[in-house]
């Protein structure tokens, strides 16, 4: 079975730039997860999708941040414009969106941003 | 939200037994799973617990206890591959939260 999929893996960019990066989930999950990992820190969610619908972003800062899922299957993240701060590791992780208990989240291998 | 804590860093020898303990605050509480995060790659799963007690998986055990908001990982049997950061989360109200890691590094 298919991992999650991320791309570009690298990316720098000028702050005021924009950048987008691109996830394909496993096959047949429903949820997906964004979430911004800071050099020494754990992953913090930015955005959670239930099929194509947003299930939580309170976390995204909304003013430079967006995220889409069109068709419910693949996800953009968009940082327009972006600023030295957003320099991170943006993980995606999809899961099967199952009620039950265990639920487990499985993760994409990262897209490291440097913000210069 | 949630309060996580856990160790920073913590080193052992190969061979030997670590334990990281996790402790959190939180409502809403619906499970704890621990991660483990080698440089530069993502989180792996490594094991979930939402009763209280000990959960054994090979050389990997976790310990939860809910009345107390304490949970611990315990690595037996270290080996160099082991040398990896180690994340607790806190599944609450199905939103999961991770904490800042523990960075542990095996010697030989």
């Amino acid at each position: 079975e298919a991992g999650v999929a991320q791309s570009p893996r690298y990316k720098i960019i000028e702050k005021r730039q924009s950048v987008a990066f691109w996830c394909n989930p496993i096959s047949g999950h429903a949820t997906l997860y964004w979430y911004q990992q800071i050099l020494g820190q754990g992953p913090k969610l930015l955005i959670q999708f239930q099929n194509n619908g947003v299930v939580d972003d309170s976390q995204l800062p909304k003013d430079r941040f967006s995220a889409e899922r069109l068709k419910g299957v693949d996800s953009t993240l968009k940082i327009q414009p972006a600023k030295l701060e957003d320099s991170a590791v943006y993980l995606c992780a999809s899961s099967d969106g199952s009620t039950s208990s265990y639920n487990e989240q499985f993760f994409g291998p990262g897209t490291r941003l440097t913000v210069l | 939200g949630q309060n996580i804590d856990q160790p920073t860093e913590m080193t052992a020898t190969e061979g030997a037994i670590v334990q990281i303990n996790c402790t959190y605050q939180t409502s809403g509480f619906n499970g704890l799973f621990w991660y483990q995060q080698h440089a530069g790659e993502a989180p792996t799963f490594l094991s979930y617990n939402v009763l209280d007690g000990l959960e054994e998986k090979g050389r990997f055990s976790s310990f939860l206890s809910r009345s107390k908001g304490y949970s611990y990982l315990l690595l037996k049997e270290l080996q160099m591959k082991d040398s990896a950061s180690y994340l607790c989360a806190v599944r609450a109200y199905y939103k999961l939260s991770f904490g800042a890691g523990t960075t542990v590094t095996v010697r030989a």
